[in-house]
């Protein structure tokens, strides 16, 4: 079984702030983790994906995110936040092995502000 | 790369009416996914096609639920008999094969609102 929990329904920061999106994994095998945003009325696009290699993970638009398997934790992060990076922004996991359909959390939705 | 297409965009339809929702994935894809997402939730699988053959199914999956893919190429995903829980937005993507997880391109979704 697989799960992930993501702290904050709603994250708000100034432009040029640091952003940090928290996200919690449970996994009873090695997980795959991704990070997905989506924009309104859109769906969903890879922003970055953690498969066993680098703990961390560089991906599109200036974010990262850092496996940490002893915390189970898998947050995202951008050292400078934009006013276009105002999205709704989901984890998932998947289990390694097996039909590798990701299970997805509830979602934060970042605001970012002038 | 065309990317993930999914037909209609909206879809508003009286309680009780069948609708009918396409997807035409990326076309070297050869597995595709449905999923629900309701208003303040992450998509919540559906089911999951590899090539034509329909490998998994979720619970949510009522039996007024179905889904095709013939020919392995594009799917439906018809709602029978529709009722206020229906209204979600349906989230169609396509992956590549092969071994270890290929990340997932999703269409722009299909919004159904139920009368």
């Amino acid at each position: 079984a697989q799960s992930v929990t993501q702290l904050g329904s709603h994250v708000s920061v100034s432009e040029g702030a640091l952003v940090l999106l928290r996200c919690n994994y449970s996994s009873s095998v090695p997980p795959y983790l991704f990070w997905y945003v989506q924009y309104p009325n859109q769906g969903l696009q890879l922003l970055l994906k953690y498969t066993s290699a680098a703990t961390l993970v560089k991906g599109i638009n200036g974010f990262e995110a850092e496996f940490k398997k002893s915390e189970t934790s898998f947050h995202l992060t951008k050292p400078s936040a934009h006013m276009s990076d105002a999205a709704e922004y989901f984890c998932a996991v998947s289990a390694s092995g097996g039909s590798y359909i990701p299970t997805f959390g509830r979602g934060t939705s970042l605001i970012v502000h002038p | 790369d065309t990317g993930v297409s999914q037909n209609p965009r909206h879809k508003i339809t009286k309680r009780g009416q069948n609708v009918t929702f396409r997807c035409d994935p990326i076309s070297e894809h050869n597995r595709l996914y449905w999923y629900r997402q309701t208003l303040g939730q992450g998509p919540e699988f559906l089911t999951y096609f590899q090539n034509e053959a329909q490998l998994e199914k979720s619970r949510l999956l009522s039996d007024r639920f179905s889904a095709e893919r013939p020919k392995g190429s594009f799917s439906t995903l018809e709602i029978q008999r529709t009722e206020q829980g229906d209204s979600a937005m349906y989230l169609c993507a396509s992956s590549l094969g092969g071994q270890g997880h290929q990340p997932q391109h999703f269409g722009d979704g299909t919004r159904l609102s139920i009368l």
